[in-house]
């Protein structure tokens, strides 16, 4: 597709369940981030896939989230027994950066998938 | 550690006023990079602009303009003579070498007709 696309867009669950939300960047692009906004929070970093290399999890909030990518294109953001604090619009961004170090910041958005936690 | 600073929560003017939003950063590196980007209400973020540490010229766009100034830490914007399309929420960002984009909490913009 021509953007950063997002599902689900939106996903209700409960308590203590699990979550998978999933990332298309576009075409091309090896530079991928995960944003959490919450109301009144801004954006929060939470992880950085730069091509094949180790990515960035310094932003992971604790170890009942975790994120791959596979093949250097789709990412999956998981959530684990996931709690009302983790309510949230996840936000997925890419960029045309080809190596650690080049990225000049030029994030293109997705729409989010907005997740509820009852 | 690397820090973005926006106190202004939430703005309102009349149409046709001229607005700044102010963005103050932290950071412990010498090369970084700036960024403003926009959230209108239908949520997806837009980039506006981006700006390298090394240059500090300030920068027009139309009716935008950045106000770049490192002996204060401070990358500002103007909105001169401001619509009802401006309305949204701005966020300033910042990218030391490690690629990591950090997001300040944003100001949310009124513009009233």
């Amino acid at each position: 597709g021509a953007g950063v696309s997002q599902s689900p867009s939106n996903k209700v669950t409960e308590k203590g369940k699990d979550v998978e939300l999933r990332c298309d960047p576009i075409s091309g692009h090896t530079a991928l981030y995960w944003y959490r906004q919450s109301l009144g929070q801004g954006l929060e970093f939470l992880i950085y896939f730069q091509g094949n290399s180790a990515p960035d999890k310094s932003g992971l909030p604790s170890d009942r989230f975790s994120a791959e990518r596979t093949g250097g294109s789709v990412s999956t953001l998981t959530i684990q027994r996931t709690q009302q604090e983790d309510s949230a619009v996840y936000l997925c961004a890419s960029s045309s950066a080809e190596r650690w170090g080049a990225n000049t910041g030029e994030l293109f958005f997705g729409e989010g998938s907005r997740l509820t936690v009852l | 550690a690397q820090k973005v600073t926006q106190a202004q929560t939430e703005i309102s003017v009349v149409e046709k006023e001229d607005v700044t939003l102010d963005c103050v950063y932290e950071t412990r590196d010498t090369t970084y990079y700036l960024f403003w980007y926009k959230q209108p209400p239908s949520g997806e973020l837009v980039f506006l602009i981006r700006r390298n540490s090394f240059d500090e010229q300030n920068e027009i766009s139309g009716r935008y303009s950045w106000n770049f100034q490192k002996s204060t830490s401070s990358f500002n914007f103007t909105i001169t003579a401001s619509q009802v399309v401006d309305s949204a929420v701005y966020f300033c960002a910042l990218r030391n070498r490690d690629d990591k984009i950090i997001f300040g909490k944003g100001t949310r913009l009124h513009i009233l007709p």
